[in-house]
């Protein structure tokens, strides 16, 4: 029931782009996105949930494919504040009130 | 409001013991969950709880267990601890479905 992350890891420069997936062999009925620095609690970033549209916040974004049980995660033009690691946590059709998360996607962005 | 509140913040205990772990949930969050997280596994569902009830359970040996009280603050307890059981454990608290979830600072179990 754990979503599977890609990639595990990528280092960026500053103001480059990245896009992280995750996808799920069950059907979802949302998913959540969420981002932990070193030593603090994951901290929320957005939902998505199925027939709803592409998401946004500043300049990260993301978008959820019903058809192929996947979302994306869409970073753009990256600030150092972007580093850290980045878990997608998805709820299924059941409407089971739990999430299950991914092993997560540390993302390190460098001057 | 106040955030997810954890107690203790660290706690190291020994083979064979057990350990209780306190949360206390934003204010009018009836949903409280646990989450086990540890170096290259991510977060692993315990259970969640919502007006005392346990709705859901993950996939961990009945050693781990807990409750939620009338106020909504939860209780996480592990008997017989193993070597394994050293992680950070995570409450999170929800309004409800389609709700974010709200993490606590976590409690860092050490077992020597």
């Amino acid at each position: 029931q754990q979503p599977v992350q890609s990639p595990q890891a990528v280092i960026l420069r500053e103001g480059e782009d990245a896009v992280i997936n995750c996808s799920s062999s069950k059907a979802l009925y949302s998913v959540h996105w969420y981002r932990q620095k070193h030593g603090e609690a994951p901290v929320f970033l957005m939902i998505l949930l199925k027939g709803g549209e592409q998401k946004g916040h500043d300049k990260i974004s993301a978008s959820f494919n019903e058809k192929k049980q996947q979302s994306s995660l869409y970073l753009t033009a990256s600030q150092l504040s972007y580093s850290g690691t980045y878990f997608c946590g998805t709820e299924f059709m059941t409407g089971a009130n739990n999430l299950f998360f991914g092993t997560g996607t540390r993302l390190t962005v460098i001057p | 409001k106040a955030g997810v509140t954890q107690t203790p913040r660290y706690l190291i205990k020994t083979r064979g013991q057990q350990v209780t772990l306190s949360c206390s949930p934003i204010s009018g969050h009836r949903s409280v969950s646990w989450y086990q997280q540890t170096p290259g596994q991510g977060l692993q569902f315990l259970f969640e709880y919502f007006s005392e009830t346990q709705r859901n359970k993950g996939n961990f040996p009945g050693r781990f267990s807990g409750r939620q009280f009338s106020n909504s603050r939860s209780e996480m307890n592990v008997s017989t601890l193993e070597l394994g059981d050293s992680a950070l454990y995570l409450c999170a608290s929800r309004e409800g479905f389609n709700s974010p979830l709200h993490f606590g600072n976590g409690t860092r179990l050490t077992v020597t």
